[in-house]
């Protein structure tokens, strides 16, 4: 079975700085890894995603995640927060082969204070 | 196209009382689930169906029922609500394969007294 641990439940930040949300798996087979954004009130939508290829992946809003196999572990990165960002984060994983279900991590809530 | 829509947004319920969750897509993806929110907890995966008349069971299923006639709808029934069924409920979608992206519904908060 797979299972996704976020090692911090919230994250205060001020805007402009550079933030980190921990995100580290495990499973005994191949995953798709995934990053989920909620913002206050809405559902989930994608974020960004490592499918195969290069282990850097980038959003079109600033964030990056780096997949890295060794240490099981796909951290969300962003050089500079806006206000904007504040929202719920969750990083989940799908095992390539087989049906989608994806398991979530526990999620991290991203606060950008002024 | 509405995309993924949930019905109602929001629903009281007492103890014991049965009631229907509704999903709906217009995109013609055979991939639908239902997944519960609960804070510190994620979301959890209640029961799934990658096709018309084929469904199965998540990480959650207890108390929860669901079916699958038409491509289009995925209901989720509480047979006897409990307490512990408070939560927030999320319908999500996508097209099968190797991969595609699951999209999720605006969700529905319930509360069961």
């Amino acid at each position: 079975a797979q299972s996704v641990t976020q090692l911090d439940s919230q994250v205060p930040v001020f805007e402009e700085a550079p933030v980190e949300l921990r995100c580290n798996y495990s499973s005994s087979v191949s995953v798709y890894l995934f990053w989920y954004v909620q913002y206050p009130n809405q559902g989930l939508q994608l974020l960004l995603k490592y499918l195969s290829g290069s282990t850097l992946v980038k959003s079109i809003n600033g964030f990056e995640a780096e997949f890295n196999k060794s240490q099981t572990s796909f951290h969300l990165r962003k050089p500079s927060v806006h206000i904007s960002d504040t929202a719920e984060y969750f990083c989940a994983v799908r095992i390539i082969q087989g049906a989608q279900k994806l398991v979530f991590g526990q999620g991290t809530r991203l606060t950008i204070n002024p | 196209n509405a995309g993924v829509t949930q019905t109602p947004k929001f629903q009281v319920l007492k103890t014991g009382q049965s009631m229907t969750l509704q999903c709906a897509q217009d995109m013609n993806h055979e991939y639908m689930s239902w997944y519960r929110q609960d804070p510190g907890m994620g979301l959890r995966l209640i029961h799934y169906s990658v096709g018309a008349g084929i469904t199965d069971q998540g990480e959650v299923p207890n108390g929860y029922n669901v079916s699958r006639s038409t491509t289009e709808d995925f209901p989720l029934r509480l047979l006897s609500a409990a307490p512990s069924q408070t939560s927030v409920y999320f319908c999500a979608t996508a097209r099968s394969g190797s991969y595609n992206e699951q999209f999720f519904g605006p969700g529905t908060r319930l509360t069961v007294l």
